[in-house]
């Protein structure tokens, strides 16, 4: 079945600098992927959609000079988080579009830190 | 507003007894449903879909849910639970159809009990 692979698993980094997460959809070609965060024992907020060689769409309130993302390939989309925070710390998720099987393919999580 | 519904925070079943985690939704045309679980630091992984025909959705792991149009129900159930079933579940709707965007529900956190 489709394959998202996210890295890293996780993340510990200094206030002040910038962590980039990939997303990579492994035996499909995904067109349209999706950042999540998720806050202990809640829900998925949805963060932005990217569509591959366009900008991403974000979610209200998500800062996009902050979480920068870059979907520059049908296979791979990246989240950056510019000069985190320790309110940044948070798990965040990947997800592509399978058009193929309709549905959508969850990456393992990211756990970032900002100590 | 289009959303999907969880009302139970946590659901506790013994082992071996059958199991209901219920999931209701608000929209205005044809939802695509989707039922996914997270193990603790994972992210998530697809159990079952409706996108349309059978109302009853057979999907991974002995898991299946019945699509409720008269109720705006999409309850996921198990005959008999695992106690490595234990793990946070989530219903989710794209009501879109077009990979607009998915709505999830808040989670429910299912413990099966030895």
């Amino acid at each position: 079945g489709a394959v998202v692979s996210q890295h890293p698993s996780w993340v510990i980094c200094k206030s002040g600098t910038s962590v980039k997460i990939e997303c990579r959809s492994l035996d499909f070609q995904a067109t349209t992927m999706f950042w999540y965060r998720q806050f202990p024992k809640q829900s998925l907020m949805l963060m932005a959609t990217s569509n591959e060689g366009s900008k991403a769409t974000y979610e209200q309130g998500v800062e996009k000079d902050k979480f920068l993302i870059n979907h520059a390939s049908l296979t791979l989309s990246t989240l950056t988080v510019t000069s985190a925070h320790p309110e940044d710390s948070s798990f965040y998720i990947c997800s592509a579009a399978d058009s193929a099987n309709y549905g959508y393919t969850f990456g393992s999580g990211t756990r970032l830190t900002v100590v | 507003a289009q959303s999907v519904a969880q009302p139970e925070d946590q659901v506790n079943v013994a082992e071996g007894n059958p199991l209901t985690v219920k999931c209701t939704y608000s929209v205005s045309g044809n939802p695509y449903l989707f039922w996914y679980v997270q193990y603790p630091n994972r992210g998530l992984q697809f159990l079952l879909k409706y996108i349309t025909g059978d109302n009853l959705v057979k999907g991974s792991y002995g898991f299946e849910a019945e699509f409720n149009k008269s109720q705006t129900s999409f309850h996921l159930k198990k005959p008999s639970a695992l106690v490595s079933d234990s793990a946070l579940y989530f219903c989710a709707s794209d009501f879109s159809g077009g990979y607009q965007k998915v709505t999830f529900g808040t989670g429910t956190k299912l413990q099966v009990i030895p």
